[in-house]
């Protein structure tokens, strides 16, 4: 079945660091690839969505790139701030019209003021 | 925004005993799902539904009754729980025509089996 690794399970870093959050995936066909971000006492959002089409995500200075042939779709961003410390979770979803998530297991940010 | 709103927010039961937890959207969304979310496993889905009175199994479905009684609410069902039901837990909807698109998570629910 579909599954998402998400290796690094704790990053820490200063603000004005460079983020980088790695994910690989694992599915028989192209999925549709998503980043939530879930911060302290509250539930998981969308922080943004990249299909076999677009390639590519932007959405509040993050952005993760759709790599097909390292099957992979890292999260990165330039310069970090203490309000991304959150929980961030890799997911995707099989095809274009599926309706089942499957998330990776998440990585917790902490930024140092 | 859309608005899922789950309750309680925090319950604790005994080994055995019969929990019902409550979701509701107001989203006019027609999926709606329960996730669990532990530590070192991430978000894991247990029930789904696409409509009222539908039900579909998720991936870690044991021990868990869940029923759809209207497009609004979505309830989760553990009649005999264990320690190991012990978890945060999520309700969320997403909409029909692409229900990939975006799921809205409520605040989560506490549960905690003694």
């Amino acid at each position: 079945g579909d599954s998402v690794t998400q290796k690094q399970g704790q990053v820490t870093l200063s603000e004005d660091d460079f983020l980088f959050i790695n994910c690989t995936y694992s599915t028989t066909t192209y999925p549709t690839l998503f980043w939530y971000v879930q911060y302290p006492g509250q539930g998981p959002q969308l922080l943004l969505k990249v299909t076999t089409a677009n390639n590519k995500g932007i959405s509040r200075g993050f952005e993760a790139t759709y790599d097909k042939g390292t099957t992979s779709f890292h999260l990165q961003k330039a310069s970090v701030q203490e309000s991304d410390s959150a929980v961030y979770f890799c997911a995707l979803v099989e095809g274009n019209m599926g309706y089942k998530l499957t998330f990776g297991t998440g990585t917790s940010l902490l930024v140092d003021p | 925004e859309a608005a899922v709103t789950q309750s309680p927010r925090n319950k604790v039961t005994v080994t055995g005993g019969n929990v019902t937890l409550s979701c509701r959207q107001t989203n006019s969304h027609n999926y709606m799902y329960w996730y669990r979310q532990d530590t070192g496993h991430g978000l894991r889905l247990i029930h789904y539904s696409y409509g009222a009175g539908n039900l579909q199994i998720g991936d870690v479905p044991d021990g868990y009754k869940a029923t759809r009684t209207t497009q609004e609410d979505f309830f989760l069902l553990l009649e005999l729980a264990s320690p190991s039901q012990t978890s945060l837990y999520f309700c969320a909807s997403s909409g029909r025509d692409r229900p990939n698109e975006r799921l809205f998570f409520g605040h989560g629910t506490k549960l905690s089996v003694l």
